[in-house]
């Protein structure tokens, strides 16, 4: 199973938005709506931001939103602060009864 | 409140085994599946594979199957991961992680470093 391609970086200014996509296969992505986004800060453990593609857990802000077209998954952060800047990863439950995750996506706000 | 709390760094030697624990707490441990993620050093995050509550069967990515074994003991709301033929590629920070039953993962131990290294 091959990891989700997301961009390695992204960048944006405070009260921007920005727009990671993760893009996967019909097996995985594609083929389900149990996409889910994660975000870590250095040293830490990662934290659950988004699940089913689009619907935010109790506690993460609605500046987090999430979609889905085809193949490819995306995270939207609008609003952008200084706290938002960490890595994400997507992850896909997939065909095979397995679960997949993208490389990664450094955030900066510059 | 939902922690999952995670046994200290090891340092191995090729060839070895590791055993890492992870104790739940603040739900119903036998009524959620348990994963297991890893992540070496500066990379991505990797599903390794998943116990259910019964702990009959688990689900592994596939390059992990002929070595790693997960298990649970319901007594002590743990759960184990143990990884043989250590090579120093092994070498990363090892996750736990509870299913929030909509297929992803919603609580994430605080991680343990499993250092391969001759």
């Amino acid at each position: 199973q091959s990891a989700l391609t997301q961009p390695a970086s992204v960048s944006g200014s405070p009260g921007q938005s920005i727009t990671i996509s993760c893009t996967g296969t019909s097996s995985d992505v594609g083929g389900y709506n149990f996409v889910s986004w994660y975000q870590q800060h250095p040293g830490k453990a990662p934290k659950f931001m988004i699940y089913d593609v689009s619907n935010r857990p109790s506690g993460v802000s609605n500046r987090f939103s999430g979609s889905k077209s085809g193949n490819t998954a995306s995270l939207t952060i609008s609003g952008l602060q200084a706290e938002d800047e960490a890595d994400y990863y997507c992850s896909s439950y997939t065909s095979s009864s397995t679960w997949v995750f993208g490389g990664g996506t450094k955030l900066t706000v510059l | 409140q939902v922690k999952l709390v995670q046994s200290g760094t090891e340092v191995k030697k090729p060839g070895a085994s590791v055993k890492v624990s992870c104790q739940a707490s603040g739900y119903t441990f036998s009524s959620y599946n348990m994963h297991w993620v890893r992540q070496a050093p500066g990379q991505g995050l990797e599903w390794m594979g998943m116990i259910t509550p019964s702990g009959d069967r688990a689900s592994d990515a596939q390059k992990f199957q002929d070595r790693v074994t997960m298990t649970r003991d319901t007594s002590t709301s743990t759960v184990y991961m143990a990884l043989s033929g250590l090579t120093s590629e092994d070498t990363a920070v090892y996750y736990c992680a509870k299913d929030s039953s909509n297929w992803s993962f919603d609580f994430w131990g605080q991680g343990t470093l499993v250092t391969v290294s001759s």
